[in-house]
């Protein structure tokens, strides 16, 4: 079934430092795709999405592209911030409209 | 706007009672999603409601558990004979119209504690 595999945390890195958390998914079809973060204490949010092949999502910094042919979708961040320190959740939309998730990744950035 | 609010925030029960958690969705969105939050795991979803179509339970671990949703808006989830292992925090979500390429907007969660 549509699944979706994210590198296991923790991660810790200095402020400054470049950020890639992995993401790789399987499914049928074209799924959107999509990375939710949860900053300590707070609700899930979205951080950027991807409809089709090719999109680049961006937003506060952090940028991934839809890779079709290596079914990826990579989160990167070129300089992080000690506010970046969070859970992120990689997802996949399905056709049926339920969304899966990865199992996240914790990331500390150290000031 | 106001965003999915969820009641109660934290809920303790004892194993073997029944619990009900609400979700109030955005309004105006026709979807609306739970999703179980265990610690250290990822989101596991289990019931989806569209409009009014017959809702998706594929994800519902057993039959202890089931929902509603009254008038295409407020749903709740429902836990009979509660059970150590559904500890966990209990996400709602919704989109606008459930397209794959809508956003899901998530709120605060329901923290269930089973003892």
């Amino acid at each position: 079934g549509d699944s979706v595999t994210q590198m296991e945390g923790p991660v810790t890195l200095s402020e400054e430092a470049f950020l890639t958390i992995n993401c790789t998914y399987t499914a049928t079809g074209y799924p959107s795709l999509f990375w939710y973060v949860q900053y300590p204490g707070e609700g899930l949010q979205l951080l950027l999405k991807a409809t089709k092949a090719d999109d680049k999502g961006s937003n506060k910094g952090f940028e991934a592209t839809y890779r079709k042919e290596t079914t990826s979708f990579h989160l990167e961040k070129g300089s992080v911030q000690v506010s970046d320190s969070a859970v992120y959740f990689c997802a996949l939309s399905r056709v049926d409209n339920d969304m899966r998730f990865g199992a996240g990744t914790r990331l500390t950035v150290k000031p | 706007g106001a965003g999915v609010s969820q009641s109660p925030s934290n809920k303790v029960t004892e194993k073997g009672k029944d619990v009900e958690l609400r979700c109030d969705p955005i309004s105006g969105h026709t979807a609306l999603y739970w999703y179980r939050q265990s610690l250290g795991q990822g989101l596991e979803f289990l019931i989806y409601f569209q409009g009014n179509s017959a809702p998706d339970k594929s994800g519902l671990p057993s039959d202890r558990f089931s929902a509603e949703r009254t008038g295409g808006s407020v749903s709740t989830l429902t836990i009979q004979r509660t059970q150590q292992e559904d500890s966990a925090v209990y996400l709602c979500a919704s989109s606008l119209a459930g397209r794959v390429e809508e956003t899901q907007y998530f709120g605060p969660g329901t923290r269930l504690l089973v003892l």
